[in-house]
């Protein structure tokens, strides 16, 4: 089945502790993204990556960092959370990035930083 | 930074009555993309319109893009329970790479 994975779904951490929310895509796709997604604000996106070894920031990638070493993964990482990091967040992946294309997103990845 | 704003926020109808969900920028955007997404889930696409005054229809669902391409509007006809979700309009830029700005969703209950 054609689908985006991420993990954790579900994490409550603290201040300052390092973590990593994984995402891993198994239709070859060329372009993945991570969003975020907060109420009233729709996504907002963090980081894309157009292919392996790739990546660019999106508009708020501030307190995030990310590496596309396969095609298939696309980790996020928050370095040093912080609690206005506390949000929704989704993977996503396209065949390539045209502004026409399907995005196909994960199931998201509900972060809490205390 | 391109702006989509949605409207109405919230919605809330009985079945079988019909609604219009609003997507209105001041940008002009290359094509706009609709998504529905559930508690629990990532959006799903519903449709893309890349033509300015381009009319589709899914259903009961009618999708319009707007002559100037800056806004969009979602008509729902005879709205059912299994309707109800956050739907986010996204409009598709000149940027390759960001591909798509989200507007702020509708969240839409269909009571039965």
């Amino acid at each position: 089945e054609a689908q985006v994975t991420q993990n954790p779904r579900y994490l409550i951490t603290v201040t300052g502790k390092k973590l990593t929310v994984t995402c891993s895509q198994n239709m070859n796709h060329e372009y993945m993204s991570w969003y975020r997604q907060d109420p009233g604000l729709g996504l907002r996106q963090i980081y894309y990556s157009m292919n392996v070894e790739v990546t660019d920031k999106g508009d708020v990638p501030e307190g995030y960092k990310v590496s596309r070493k396969e095609k298939r993964n696309f980790p996020l990482i928050l370095e040093s959370p912080s609690p206005n990091q506390t949000s929704l967040y989704f993977c996503a992946s396209s065949l390539a990035g045209s502004n026409t294309g399907e995005l196909f997103f994960g199931e998201g990845s509900r972060l809490t930083v205390l | 930074t391109q702006l989509l704003e949605q409207s109405p926020q919230f919605l809330s109808i009985q079945e079988g009555e019909n609604l219009t969900v609003y997507c209105n920028s001041s940008s002009v955007f290359s094509s706009l993309q609709w998504y529905r997404q559930e508690p629990g889930e990532g959006p799903v696409l519903l449709v893309t319109v890349v033509t300015g005054g381009e009319v589709k229809k899914l259903k009961r669902l009618t999708f319009q893009f707007g002559d100037a391409r800056k806004d969009s509007s979602l008509h729902i006809t005879a709205a059912q329970p299994g309707d109800t979700g956050l739907y986010l309009c996204a409009g598709g830029g000149n940027n390759a790479g960001n591909m798509l700005t989200f507007g702020g969703g509708t969240r839409l209950m269909v009571k039965p």
